[in-house]
C-alpha cells in the first residue's frame, strides 16, 4: 500500500495555459474526490467519483474544469485557460467506502499561476 | 456561507497538559464528522471520527465530543506531546452525500 499518489506536486503555468494533475488512489478504494486548498482556509470539495462515475460536482468547478477517472481507477483534473486565482493546493483523496469511514489523502500538487 | 467553523486559529499548551480544539457547525444534515491532522507539505491525515448517533468517541490519546443540540464538536488530546504541533482540521459529511465539509483550521502548537 502505497498510499495516495499526486503528479506532479509543483506546477508553475502562465495565464492562459492549460494544465493536467494525475491522482493514483489507494488501489482497492473505489471513491476518489479531489479538494482545492488556498492559505488559511481548509480544503474545498471539487468533485468525486465512485468507480468511473462522476457522482458530484462543486459549483467551485466552472467549465473551464473537467475530471475523468475513466477507468475507475487513476484520475485527472484538467484546468483550461488557467487565472491566477487558480493557484491552489490540490488534493485528492480516496476511500474504501462512504467518506465518513476514512478518506486517505495524497500529498497534493500546488499550482501556481503567473 | 461558512458551515464548518474553527474559530480559534492558533492554540499554544505545554507537552503533557490537555489540548482542546473546537468546532462549531451549521447543517443539521451532518451526520459525521471527522477531526484530520495536516503537517506543512503533506496532505491531511485521518485522526478519529464519530457518528451523530454518538456523543464520545475515544481513541488512545485522542477523544473526540459531539453536542449535537448545540452544534459544537471538541478534540481532546491528552497528553499534549510536541509531535502533536500540527494544523487541525474539523470535517462534516452530510447524509445525502460523500463530500466532506471543512472548517478553517486550527493551528496547534505543544512547547515543552
Amino acid at each position: 500500500d502505497t498510499g495516495v499518489s499526486q503528479d506532479p506536486r509543483h506546477k508553475i503555468t502562465k495565464r492562459g495555459q492549460n494544465v493536467t494533475f494525475r491522482c493514483d488512489p489507494i488501489s482497492e478504494h473505489n471513491r476518489l474526490y479531489w479538494y482545492r486548498q488556498t492559505l488559511g482556509q481548509g480544503p474545498e470539495f471539487l468533485t468525486y467519483f465512485q468507480n468511473e462515475a462522476q457522482l458530484e460536482k462543486s459549483r467551485l468547478l466552472s467549465d473551464r474544469f473537467s475530471a475523468e477517472r475513466p477507468k475507475g481507477s487513476f484520475s485527472t483534473l484538467e484546468i483550461q485557460r488557467t487565472e491566477q486565482g487558480d493557484s491552489a493546493m490540490y488534493l485528492c483523496a480516496s476511500s474504501r467506502d462512504r467518506v465518513n469511514t476514512e478518506a486517505f489523502f495524497g500529498q497534493g500538487t500546488r499550482l501556481t499561476v503567473v | 456561507d461558512q458551515q464548518v467553523k474553527q474559530n480559534s486559529p492558533s492554540l499554544s499548551v505545554q507537552e503533557g497538559r490537555i489540548s482542546i480544539l473546537n468546532c462549531d457547525y451549521t447543517n443539521s444534515m451532518f451526520d459525521y464528522f471527522l477531526w484530520y491532522k495536516k503537517y506543512p507539505a503533506e496532505g491531511p491525515t485521518f485522526l478519529i471520527s464519530i457518528s451523530s448517533i454518538k456523543d464520545k468517541n475515544e481513541d488512545g490519546r485522542f477523544t473526540v465530543f459531539l453536542n449535537k443540540s448545540a452544534k459544537h464538536l471538541s478534540l481532546h488530546i491528552v497528553p499534549s506531546q510536541p509531535g502533536d504541533s500540527a494544523v487541525y482540521f474539523c470535517a462534516a459529511s452530510p447524509s445525502n452525500t460523500d463530500k466532506l465539509i471543512f472548517g478553517t483550521g486550527t493551528r496547534l502548537q505543544v512547547f515543552p
